[in-house]
């Protein structure tokens, strides 16, 4: 299984800009450019915010950006509103013969 | 519109089993992975069991390998997740979730809780 690894929490004021990092190996977020992030408020599903690395769905707005380097994925939240105090996650592909999987979360507190 | 509605949670005792059920409508079923992830309570997220399309392919985390079965019903737009052999760390929120392997989740389902205590 994928073994990502995430900053517990990230804070920021409102209006600011916050990174949260997701590290893993050269057999998944380095290997492949299958990285996706997803932000969960408390008591609701999931929702996916970036896939593909970088790539923005629909309705999700310009304000979430992310990048990779090496192994490494990143998420910027810029101009932080109080909605987007949240828990992220990212995940992503691990390969043919690995089922992939999740940090272990970020709690992004607005101050 | 993608929809995806879990049924089936409940209250099992140790040893016991379960199957969840997942509803879809608002996309060709059969042309998409679907997998299911759960969330133990004030934990994060797990991914469990990722079915392909055709359903050839399955994988399971080791953590249930051997004690939980995903399956699909391209016929009925319905995706299964047999729970047995349930411990008390199973306990969580099952999600379905369209996507997995290379496609991201998306969009996922309200979740079922599955609660294991005696």
């Amino acid at each position: 299984q994928s073994a990502l690894t995430q900053p517990p929490s990230a804070s920021g004021s409102p209006g600011q800009s916050v990174t949260i990092s997701c590290t893993g190996t050269s057999s998944d977020v380095g290997g492949y450019n299958y990285v996706s992030w997803y932000q969960q408020h408390p008591g609701k599903a999931p929702k996916l915010i970036i896939y593909g690395v970088s790539q923005r769905p629909s309705g999700v707005p310009d304000r979430f950006s992310a990048s990779k380097s090496g192994n490494t994925a990143s998420l910027t939240v810029s101009g932080l509103q109080a909605d987007d105090e949240a828990d992220y996650y990212c995940s992503s592909y691990a390969g043919s013969n690995n089922l992939g999987g999740f940090g272990g979360g970020t709690k992004l507190t607005v101050l | 519109e993608v929809q995806l509605l879990e049924s089936g949670g409940g209250l099992v005792q140790p040893g016991g089993s379960l199957r969840l059920s997942c509803a879809a409508s608002g996309f060709t079923f059969s042309s998409y992975a679907l997998s299911w992830v759960r969330q133990a309570p004030g934990k994060g997220l797990e991914l469990v069991s990722t079915i392909s399309g055709s359903g050839g392919s399955i994988y399971h985390a080791d953590s249930v390998k051997g004690r939980f079965t995903i399956s699909r019903d391209n016929s009925k737009n319905a995706l299964y997740l047999q729970l047995n052999s349930l411990r008390a760390e199973d306990t969580a929120v099952y999600y379905c979730a369209k996507g997995g392997r290379q496609q991201p989740f998306d969009p996922w389902g309200q979740g079922t809780l599955v609660s294991v205590s005696s």
